[in-house]
């Protein structure tokens, strides 16, 4: 299993661009999500989904859209980039279980984004 | 919504020494999970713990949901121990939420 996948590694885009953020698990995880990790800071949940088709926002969703369209691809879109979007950007998939809506999160290797 | 707060933030250790990290929340939480963050920025599971007291070699971890607080143990640290953990909670209000970490130093 090659777990949880991100491309790119990094990226530097300039105010206004507007690119997506590639995630992809072959676990089978029902559960996915994006988060991103400012310096000095744990991380912040930008959207989630529960499954193909379901998506929902997090903490900070405003400029990056999502969707699922399969069970093991999640993209992030950002919309136009902006200065404050830069940041470190993480994937993550779990399982559903029953009593909760997560249980251990397994976490792609980030995308360090730039916006200048 | 829930807040999460841990503590100390900074820790500087000898290789060897015994540390305790704390991660108190401020409502009730379906999950809480540990995290480790090495230096290279990659994140790995360490515990699933929303209740109870669970092992894994030298870590280990508690977490007392009826007074709202959580515990990571490691013993006989290593260099290999350095890095920022992170607990983070989840609530069914508040989604997923992480605090702000423990960065870890262990000195050889």
């Amino acid at each position: 299993n090659a777990g949880v996948t991100q491309t790119p590694k990094f990226q530097v885009l300039k105010t206004g661009q507007s690119m997506t953020l590639q995630c992809a698990q072959d676990m089978n995880h029902e559960y996915m999500s994006w988060y991103r990790q400012d310096p000095g800071m744990g991380l912040r949940l930008i959207h989630y989904s529960v499954g193909a088709g379901i998506t929902d926002q997090g903490e900070v969703p405003n400029g990056y859209n999502v969707s699922r369209s399969t069970t093991e691809d999640f993209p992030l879109r950002l919309l136009s980039a902006a200065p404050s979007q830069t940041s470190v950007y993480f994937c993550a998939s779990s399982r559903l279980l029953a009593g909760g809506p997560y249980n251990e999160q397994f976490f792609g290797p980030g995308t360090r984004l730039t916006v200048l | 919504g829930i807040q999460v707060e841990q503590s100390p933030p900074d820790l500087i250790l000898q290789e060897g020494a015994n540390s305790t990290l704390r991660c108190n929340f401020s409502d009730s939480v379906n999950n809480l999970q540990w995290f480790h963050q090495n230096p290279w920025g990659q994140l790995i599971n360490l515990f699933y713990i929303p209740s109870g007291t669970k092992q894994n070699g030298r870590l280990s971890a508690t977490t007392v949901a009826t007074e709202r607080y959580s515990l990571l143990y490691i013993s006989s640290s290593q260099t290999t121990d350095s890095g920022v953990y992170f607990c983070a909670c989840y609530s069914s209000a508040s989604k997923i939420i992480f605090g702000s970490g423990t960065r870890l130093s262990i000195r050889p």
